[in-house]
């Protein structure tokens, strides 16, 4: 079974512009969660979508969104970057919801000039 | 509320030395499963193992061993004859058995690992 694959895995943007961010989970995983990962802050969830609807949301602020497809693919958006954006965001996908096991990906380094 | 603390924030031993992380999680629920990930250079994390509340046994995967204490809400996590490629950071996670409830992560734990 392929694993969890995000895109693109590298990003570098400027203050300001907006950017997103995409996951394709295991094949018949139907959750996908999303967290930003910071040297200073470790790791912190974003939300978690399942069956295209939003299940759960962390402590992050509206430019942050995310949405997921029918497919379950997902992807999340964050509109006017600030420098404090810069972190490594990793998909973790799992079949359904609490309880099992999530799977990462190998994360997306954005990096905010 | 649920909470997952990792004291130790980093760990240094020299190879062929036995390592033990540590794990102290807070829950009401009285069924919950425990999780330990690898976080390697690359980023991405690595799935090591899953317990159940109710399972309470020992578990060995080769070098890795797991010692679940339930009493003292302990899941501590031991390399024997540590090796330079276990050098990442270590989390331990807590989730109850069902609901919308995500992950709840420690802060990790960094371990290097001198040749």
């Amino acid at each position: 079974k392929a694993g969890v694959t995000q895109t693109p895995r590298y990003l570098i943007k400027t203050r300001g512009q907006q950017v997103t961010l995409s996951c394709s989970p295991i094949s018949g995983h139907r959750s996908v969660s999303w967290y930003q990962q910071t040297p200073g802050q470790g790791l912190q969830f974003l939300f978690e979508y399942f069956s295209e609807t939003q299940r759960n949301k962390g402590n992050f602020p509206g430019r942050f969104s995310g949405r997921q497809f029918s497919n379950s693919r997902s992807e999340m958006n964050v509109s006017t970057l600030e420098l404090g954006d810069s972190a490594l965001y990793l998909c973790a996908t799992r079949p359904g919801l609490a309880g099992e096991t999530q799977y990462f990906g190998p994360g997306t380094r954005l990096l905010v000039l | 509320a649920q909470k997952v603390t990792q004291a130790q924030t980093e760990i240094s031993v020299v190879e062929k030395e036995d390592v033990t992380l540590d794990c102290v999680y807070e829950t009401r629920d009285t069924t919950y499963y425990l999780f330990w990930y690898k976080q390697p250079p690359s980023g991405e994390l690595v799935f090591l193992i899953r317990r159940n509340s109710f399972d309470e046994q020992n578990e060995i995967s080769g070098r890795y061993s797991w010692n679940f204490q339930k009493s003292t809400s302990s899941f501590n996590f031991t390399i024997t004859a540590s090796q330079v490629v276990d050098s990442a950071v270590y989390f331990c996670a807590l989730s109850p058995p069902s609901g919308n409830t995500p992950l709840v992560f420690g802060k990790g734990t960094r371990l290097s690992v001198i040749a």
